[in-house]
């Protein structure tokens, strides 16, 4: 059974600094790896989805990269604004299309 | 415009009593998702389907009941049975020919009063 990880809990950040976190898993038995981003009282949107090792993405300030032989990837975003302000999600999917979920991370842009 | 309705956006229970949470897609997605989300934790999923008149339970199925009559919608009833059904409610679907991207309706806040 896939288990994810992702760390910190929560995460308070200066606006204009750079920070990233980290979803861990432990097996790479899966399809693909996504990152949502999930703003209050909003719907989760997507941001990336990978499925090789190495995998590296990109829009605009957020980027994520996979690392399947070790367990984890990471988001950075650099220069944090305001509207970065939101809970970052982690999932594995299967061949059936399955996600298992983190919990997320909450990041919180101070002005 | 394209998306996920749910409806409602909060919804007030009493005890004992059954409650059907509305999901609606006009994205023509073939599999449609229930997940539940409680404080701390990540989504979980209820129950899920693939194509019209078929379901299958997730992982925490218990206490919910669902139905997949149309390719549009696929309501979740949340039974008496349910322990502890005060929780926020999110319907998903997918395209199957996609990349696995599910997108998301905008969830309904349960609570049991």
């Amino acid at each position: 059974i896939l288990n994810v990880e992702q760390s910190p809990q929560s995460l308070h950040v200066q606006e204009g600094d750079s920070t990233n976190f980290t979803c861990s898993f432990p097996s790479s038995n899966f399809y693909a790896l996504h990152w949502y981003r999930w703003e209050t009282a909003k719907s989760p949107e997507a941001l990336f989805v990978m499925t090789l090792n190495g995998d590296e993405k990109k829009k605009g300030r957020i980027s994520a990269t996979l690392n399947t032989k070790e367990g984890y990837s990471y988001l950075y975003i650099k220069g944090s604004q305001p509207e970065d302000s939101a809970t970052y999600l982690c999932a594995l999917s299967d061949s059936n299309y399955q996600l298992i979920w983190g919990a997320g991370t909450k990041l919180i842009i101070k002005p | 415009d394209g998306g996920i309705t749910q409806s409602p956006k909060y919804l007030f229970r009493k005890e004992g009593q059954n409650v059907t949470l509305s999901c609606e897609q006009n994205l023509n997605h073939d599999a449609m998702y229930w997940y539940r989300q409680d404080p701390g934790q990540g989504l979980r999923l209820i129950y899920y389907s693939q194509i019209v008149n078929d379901f299958q339970k997730g992982d925490i199925a218990e206490g919910y009941s669902v139905s997949r009559e149309k390719k549009e919608s696929f309501p979740l009833t949340v039974t008496s049975a349910q322990k502890n059904p005060t929780a926020f409610y999110l319907c998903a679907s997918i395209g199957l020919a996609a990349n696995n991207e599910q997108f998301f309706g905008p969830g309904t806040r349960l609570t049991v009063l």
